[in-house]
């Protein structure tokens, strides 16, 4: 049963437009969302978070949007570069799993900004 | 950078042996976190730690067992290795106020 879901295995878009990834989540007791960023044979890096009590957090070109009615959550990357180009992953916490604060990831989106 | 270390980086091994992998940090953080990433599953949970020789199970932690001896090392250990756990490992840690987990550069096993 994931609890953290992310629909679309691959998305491309042209640089300079915007890219959308998307988040769904089942579990009402998540209350903070990440986007990590991973690279081939890296990592994943930090990229965005937001807490739910936001709806909406901005960094640089990086904005998330957080609908906790659907529970949804978007990644904006405006405007996309080619290095950009990597797979995305959503991650959630939850209250209920104490000090650990463990994440719960999605399955990952691979983004493909085409020149 | 978030002064995190894995080795080894790639691994080889054959069904049934052991392995162990190390993750390090220099950051002195309390939460050591070690994840598996498979195709079409993103990051799971192995195993994790709140302290020194304070450990906990995560989502899929059979097969696998884990050490805390020091602050900065948290060891993950395959008893007897099989096939399905050929995998990449990823070792993070956290010790801010806030969530956010900082991962290292991840290790690379394979079991024949």
């Amino acid at each position: 049963d994931q609890q953290v879901k992310q629909n679309s295995p691959s998305l491309s878009v042209q640089e300079g437009r915007i890219s959308i990834l998307n988040c769904d989540y089942t579990n009402s007791m998540f209350d903070y969302f990440l986007w990590y960023k991973k690279y081939p044979a890296e990592g994943p890096t930090f990229l965005i978070s937001i807490s739910s009590i936001k709806d909406k957090n901005e960094d640089g070109r990086f904005t998330v949007f957080l609908n906790k009615s659907a529970k949804h959550l978007s990644l904006h990357i405006v405007p996309s570069q080619p290095g950009d180009s990597a797979v995305y992953f959503c991650a959630a916490s939850a209250r209920s799993s104490g000090s650990a604060r463990q994440l719960t990831f999605g399955s990952g989106t691979q983004l493909t900004v085409l020149p | 950078d978030a002064g995190i270390t894995q080795s080894p980086r790639h691994k080889v091994t054959e069904t049934g042996t052991p392995v162990t992998l190390r993750c390090h940090q220099t950051e002195n953080h309390r939460y050591m976190y070690w994840y598996r990433q498979d195709p079409g599953h993103g990051l799971r949970l192995i195993h994790y730690s709140y302290g020194v020789k304070d450990t906990d199970k995560g989502e899929v932690s059979d097969g696998y067992s884990v050490s805390r001896s020091k602050t900065e090392d948290f060891l993950l250990t395959l008893e007897s290795a099989t096939s399905s756990q050929t995998s990449v490992y990823f070792c993070a840690i956290r010790g801010g106020p806030t969530d956010t987990q900082y991962f290292g550069p991840g290790t690379r096993l394979t079991v024949l």
